[in-house]
């Protein structure tokens, strides 16, 4: 697709549950990343994906959160025994390569909802 | 950690200028990129400083010192679709995340 593509839009789910969340990023961008944004803060860094390179975890807030991506396309990110503070929504980037100019361009994000 | 500090809010007339401050002390510097985020939407990019002095894109410019970790992101010809929030986010030396600002949000009124 033209820009970087999220889905479910909106998730609402018990706590304790386990949840999955997808981006499919702009065709030909290596670099990839997830970030989360609670209401009224900034964008909190996630994790970071570049090629096939190790990808940087170190925003993970705990071991309930993973990542994974595979090549250069579709990332999916997963929480675990959700808990009501991962209310927020989740937004995920691409962009052309790292240590560049090149913006990142986010997706509309995912608003999830722990009851 | 990084800091990065701009207004929670600013409200302006439509057709006028407002000037939307951020303020940065981080490990290092790399870029500066302003972000717009209309409510429930993707944020998009606006602009990107790295060295220091004024970018001037349309309506929109923005400006970095880079000696006193500072920018503004400057709006012309205020129009109601540019009621909206604005990010500061600045990369850090060797590093290729950002790290945003809370986010400035900007009210336009008639």
């Amino acid at each position: 697709g033209a820009g970087v593509s999220q889905s479910p839009s909106n998730k609402v789910t018990e706590k304790g549950k386990d949840v999955e969340l997808r981006c499919d990023p702009i065709s030909g961008h290596t670099a990839l990343y997830w970030y989360r944004q609670r209401l009224g803060q900034g964008l909190e860094f996630l994790i970071y994906f570049q090629g096939n390179s190790a990808p940087d975890k170190s925003g993970l807030p705990s071991d309930r959160f993973s990542a994974e991506r595979t090549g250069e396309s579709v990332s999916t990110l997963t929480i675990q025994r959700t808990q009501q503070e991962d209310s927020a929504v989740y937004l995920c980037a691409s962009s052309q390569r790292q240590n560049s100019n090149q913006p990142q361009h986010f997706g509309d994000g995912t608003r999830l909802s722990i009851l | 950690g990084q800091n990065i500090d701009q207004p929670t809010e600013m409200t302006a007339t439509e057709g006028a200028i407002v000037q939307i401050n951020c303020t940065y002390q981080t490990s290092g510097f790399n870029g500066l990129f302003w972000y717009q985020q209309h409510a429930g939407e993707a944020p998009t990019f606006l602009s990107y400083n790295v060295l220091d002095g004024l970018e001037e894109k349309g309506r929109f410019s923005s400006f970095l010192s880079r000696s006193k970790g500072y920018s503004y992101l400057l709006l012309k010809e205020l129009q109601m679709k540019d009621s909206a929030s604005y990010l500061c986010a600045v990369r850090t030396s060797n590093d290729y995340k950002l790290s945003f600002g809370a986010g400035t949000t900007v009210t336009v009124r008639a």
